[in-house]
């Protein structure tokens, strides 16, 4: 049963840079993608974006670009999200998810058609002055 | 860019069949996915590839896509069944999520 134990809240100052971790256990962390899907208060889900750990490639949404970098460290199981130049409107639940039906095909992976079967439990992160 | 739009809101009575949809363009050339998500917890996939149940998802739970559509199914809605849901589909491999509906079970 894969797990996942996520960092815990954040309070940033805006124009700061927040990295959120999320602990894997069960399965092998190598062999399956992790993404980052956040959550601002009362509001809907929004994928930032995903890596695959045993490439080390990430793939960001476009609007995220620039901003947010994704990393995943083999040794320790975990991965990271830093998010950086943070804003108000940054304020929101962030969740790492295991992302299963990703296709690789010499060494070239691709989301498309993927999707989100294990969740952390949730990082709260509140930009603030 | 590609969007996703589900209603606001659905009233069910328990017993009853809740339908919930999903629409984007051209979104039956795409597989979609279904989240549920209570209050203070994250989401569960409830349905992936369109019709697939992960292990543990009660049948009563079914998914449908064809055209611009698709379909969340909640059938024999049952009190455990009042949350948001959310639809889910990849476009420009981008993940792309609905707006979400309540369903409130009366």
């Amino acid at each position: 049963q894969v797990q996942l134990v996520q960092s815990g809240a954040e309070a940033k100052k805006p124009g700061s840079s927040v990295k959120v971790s999320c602990k894997a256990s069960g399965g092998t962390f190598s062999s399956y993608a992790l993404s980052w899907v956040r959550q601002a208060p009362g509001q809907g889900l929004e994928w930032m974006g995903g890596i695959i750990p045993i490439y080390g490639t990430a793939n960001y949404a476009q609007r995220f670009q620039g901003r947010v970098t994704i990393t995943a460290d083999e040794s320790t199981s975990t991965a990271y999200m830093d998010l950086s130049s943070l804003r108000s409107e940054d304020t929101a639940v962030y969740y790492c998810a295991r992302t299963g039906g990703v296709r690789c095909r010499s060494g070239s992976c691709s989301f498309t058609d993927s999707y989100f079967d294990y969740w952390g439990q949730g990082t709260l992160v509140t930009v603030s002055s | 860019s590609y969007a996703l739009t589900q209603p606001p809101s659905l009233s069910v009575s328990p017993g009853q069949t809740a339908t919930i949809t999903c629409s984007g363009d051209k979104l039956g050339n795409k597989y979609v996915c279904w989240y549920q998500q209570k209050p203070g917890q994250s989401p569960v996939l409830v349905i992936y590839e369109d019709t697939k149940r992960p292990s543990g998802i009660p049948e009563r739970l079914s998914g449908s896509n064809s055209g611009n559509t698709a379909t969340l199914t909640i059938s024999g809605t049952q009190a455990m069944d009042e949350a948001d849901y959310y639809c889910q589909a990849w476009d420009s491999s981008t993940g792309v999520f609905g707006t979400g509906t309540k369903v409130t079970v009366l």
